[in-house]
């Protein structure tokens, strides 16, 4: 059973616009949220991240919002630039960070 | 952030072989993990490497096919046994320094396909 799920397997935006990502998690135990971002023939790179005593938190173009009452967390990139075609996937944790959890991945596609 | 690097990036094995994974992370880290990523899925945990003791497998993940080795802070390896075509995979290493934040980083990776 997946615990953190991502239903858009992908996502195409025009360049300058917003991308949201979306992702959606089962286990109201989890505590610490992250997003990565991923190239070909490269291993996951750390985004952001958020707490779950947060609802947002921001660093540049990124933006993470955290819905606990939804189980839902989102991504948004303003502006998109084509530099961010990438796949990306949600990582959820619970307080002792023992184990990660990654949705399946959801492939952006910015186009110029 | 911690500097993760693995070795090989990429090999092509034949059914019935053994290839040993090594990755080695330019700071002491608290905890090491190995992922699998197959083709189109997500990054799938096979095991928690254990400093000094035997590691944690996840459901599906056994000592005997996936042996693993972590004699340092800085080292591990993963060892993919007696391979098939299913495991054709990347198989990533990756590191959470508990002591400076939460934040899990990951090495390069490495493509292994077998024929």
């Amino acid at each position: 059973d997946q615990q953190v799920k991502q239903n858009s397997p992908s996502l195409s935006v025009q360049e300058g616009r917003i991308s949201i990502l979306n992702c959606d998690y089962t286990n109201s135990m989890f505590d610490y949220f992250l997003w990565y971002k991923k190239y070909p023939a490269e291993g996951p790179t750390f985004l952001i991240s958020i707490s779950s005593i947060k609802d947002k938190n921001e660093d540049g173009r990124f933006t993470v919002f955290l819905n606990k009452s939804a189980k839902h967390l989102s991504l948004h990139i303003v502006p998109s630039q084509p530099g961010d075609s990438a796949v990306y996937f949600c990582a959820a944790s619970l307080y002792n960070f023992n184990k990660f959890y990654f949705g399946s991945g959801t492939k952006l596609n910015v186009k110029p | 952030s911690a500097v993760i690097s693995q070795k090989p990036s990429r090999d092509i094995c034949q059914r019935g072989t053994s290839l040993t994974i090594q990755c080695q992370v330019d700071s002491q880290v608290t905890m090491m993990f190995w992922y699998r990523q197959q083709p189109g899925q997500s990054l799938t945990l096979i095991a928690t490497a254990n400093q000094g003791s035997e590691a944690t497998y996840e459901s599906g993940f056994v000592i005997d096919k996936f042996p693993i080795s972590r004699p340092n802070l800085t080292f591990s390896t993963l060892t993919v046994s007696n391979m098939s075509p299913e495991d054709s995979s990347i198989y990533l290493c990756s590191v959470v320094d508990r002591t400076l934040s939460y934040e899990q980083y990951f090495g390069p990776g490495t493509r292994l396909t077998v024929t």
